[in-house]
C-alpha cells in the first residue's frame, strides 16, 4: 500500500519567516495531495490540495508543489503568522479510490 | 448544515466494555470514514464506506465493526475495549458527485480512553 513519509516532525520559525514542509510517497498510482492543518483539540481542516496532473498551486500565503518524477510535495508558507502554529498533514491519495494514507505531521511553531 | 458531528465528544470506557461512537453528516455524502489519531501520529483508517449498505475495511480495523444503513449515519462500534484503543477518533465524510471526491470534511472527534 501507499506509505506517506513527513518531514520535519516540529518546525520552529519567527513570525515573518517562510516554512516549507516536505512529504515523499511510495505509490506512482497516487493522484492527490491534500495538506490538512489541525490547531489544538480541534478537527483536521484542508488548506490547499493537489491533483497529480499540476505541478504548483498556490492560494494567497500557501504554495504545494509536486515532483511525480521524485515522488514527493512540499508545502510552503510564506510570512508566517502565529495564527499558522498547528500540526499540518500532508497525505496521499492512490489511484482507484478516495482513501487517504497521512504522514505523520509537523508541528509548527511561529514565534513572535 | 450541522456538517460532520460525532458523539460522545469524551468517553472513558473499562477494559472489556463495549461502546458505539456515533457518527452524522447533512450533506448527503456518499462516502464516510472512520480515523483514529494517536499522538505524535497521523491519522490511521479504521473503517470506510462509498453507500449504505457498503462499508471495507481499511489499514486498522481490528477490534472494530461498522455498519452504514442510511447516507447520514455511519456507527463505529467497539465490541471488547483494549488499552490500545485509547485514542481520538475522528469521522469523515466526502461527496462523489460533481467530481468533488477528494475533499473529506472531517468531525469534531471523540476522545477515547481505556482503562
Amino acid at each position: 500500500g501507499e506509505n506517506v513519509e513527513q518531514h520535519p516532525s516540529t518546525l520552529s520559525v519567527q513570525e515573518g519567516d517562510s516554512a516549507v514542509i516536505k512529504c515523499t510517497y511510495s505509490d506512482s498510482a497516487s493522484n492527490y495531495f491534500p495538506w490538512y492543518k489541525q490547531e489544538l483539540g480541534k478537527r483536521p481542516q484542508l488548506i490547499i490540495d493537489i491533483r497529480s496532473n499540476v505541478g504548483e498551486k498556490k492560494d494567497q500565503r500557501i504554495a504545494v508543489t509536486l515532483n511525480k518524477t521524485a515522488k514527493h510535495f512540499s508545502l510552503h508558507i510564506t510570512e508566517t503568522q502565529p495564527e499558522d502554529s498547528a500540526v499540518y498533514f500532508c497525505a496521499a491519495r492512490p489511484g482507484g479510490g478516495n482513501k487517504l494514507t497521512f504522514g505523520t505531521g509537523t508541528q509548527l511553531k511561529v514565534e513572535l | 448544515n450541522a456538517g460532520v458531528t460525532q458523539t460522545p465528544k469524551f468517553r472513558i470506557l473499562k477494559i472489556g466494555q463495549s461502546m458505539t461512537l456515533q457518527c452524522a453528516q447533512d450533506m448527503n455524502h456518499n462516502y464516510m470514514y472512520w480515523y483514529r489519531q494517536d499522538p505524535g501520529m497521523g491519522l490511521k483508517l479504521i473503517y470506510y464506506s462509498v453507500g449504505a449498505g457498503i462499508t471495507d475495511k481499511g489499514e486498522v480495523p481490528n477490534g472494530y465493526n461498522v455498519s452504514r444503513s442510511t447516507t447520514e449515519d455511519f456507527p463505529l462500534r467497539l465490541e471488547l475495549a483494549a488499552p490500545s484503543q485509547t485514542s481520538v477518533y475522528f469521522c469523515a465524510s466526502s461527496d462523489s458527485s460533481g467530481g468533488n471526491l477528494d475533499t473529506q470534511y472531517f468531525g469534531p472527534g471523540t476522545r477515547l480512553t481505556v482503562l
